[in-house]
């Protein structure tokens, strides 16, 4: 078992660029999550996934900030345009039954 | 009040010791608990569940007390390789799970 996949692992960009994160989850898994960690916020829910539906969106920062999930085994979170304070390392996680998760290796954001 | 709370720490402890972490939360509906632990740069990941009786994995020991809803964490025989973040997660509601700020060990020879 691969565990879950993200890419990038990082992505330095500049400010008002769009930014595309990728998420492969855990084979089999229903649920399928997106989280911002920051020293200042801890790791914050964005958003999750049941069967590929979003089911809570209401950690997402604003409307800059959007999630899909077009099939089981992919999903993305974009940001468009990125800022400054949205670097962060952002985790997706998996799960079956919405339970216990396993998380990616994050992708580190830098946004200058 | 945060929802879950913990001790930011840092606790520094001998190899060998017993360290205990404790972490209350807020939402008296809440019904699944974990603890995670998070090595620096990298993922959390799932250390152990708890449960209403308490449980224990090894060395490890969990507790949960709803009646002043908190849960804690118990390390005997502490081990070099313990030296972590520790997270408490509280489910909110449904499957929002909360974590908290993290707890901070490192165990020294």
């Amino acid at each position: 078992d691969a565990g879950v996949i993200q890419s990038p692992r990082h992505e330095v960009t500049e400010m008002g660029q769009e930014v595309t994160l990728r998420c492969k989850p855990i084979s089999g898994h229903d649920y399928l999550f997106w989280y911002r960690q920051t020293m200042m916020r801890g790791l914050e829910l964005l958003i999750y996934f049941n069967n590929n539906v979003p089911i809570d969106d209401s950690g997402m920062p604003e409307d800059r900030f959007s999630a899909k999930m077009p099939n089981a085994s992919f999903s993305t979170l974009k940001i468009q345009p990125s800022e400054p304070r949205d670097s962060a390392v952002y985790f997706c996680a998996s799960s079956w039954g919405g339970a216990a998760k396993h998380f990616g290796p994050g992708t580190r954001l830098t946004v200058l | 009040r945060k929802e879950v709370e913990q001790d930011p720490g840092p606790f520094n402890v001998p190899e060998g010791a017993t360290v205990a972490f404790n972490c209350t939360y807020s939402n008296s509906a809440s019904q699944s608990f974990f603890w995670y632990r998070q090595d620096c740069r990298k993922e959390p990941k799932l250390l152990m569940s708890v449960y209403s009786s308490g449980n224990e994995d090894g060395r490890f020991t969990a507790q949960l007390n709803r009646a002043s809803q908190y849960i804690s964490l118990l390390i005997r025989d502490s081990k070099l390789s313990d030296s972590a973040t520790y997270l408490c997660v509280v489910n909110i509601r449904g499957n929002d799970m909360r974590f908290g700020a993290g707890t901070r060990l490192t165990v020294k020879p």
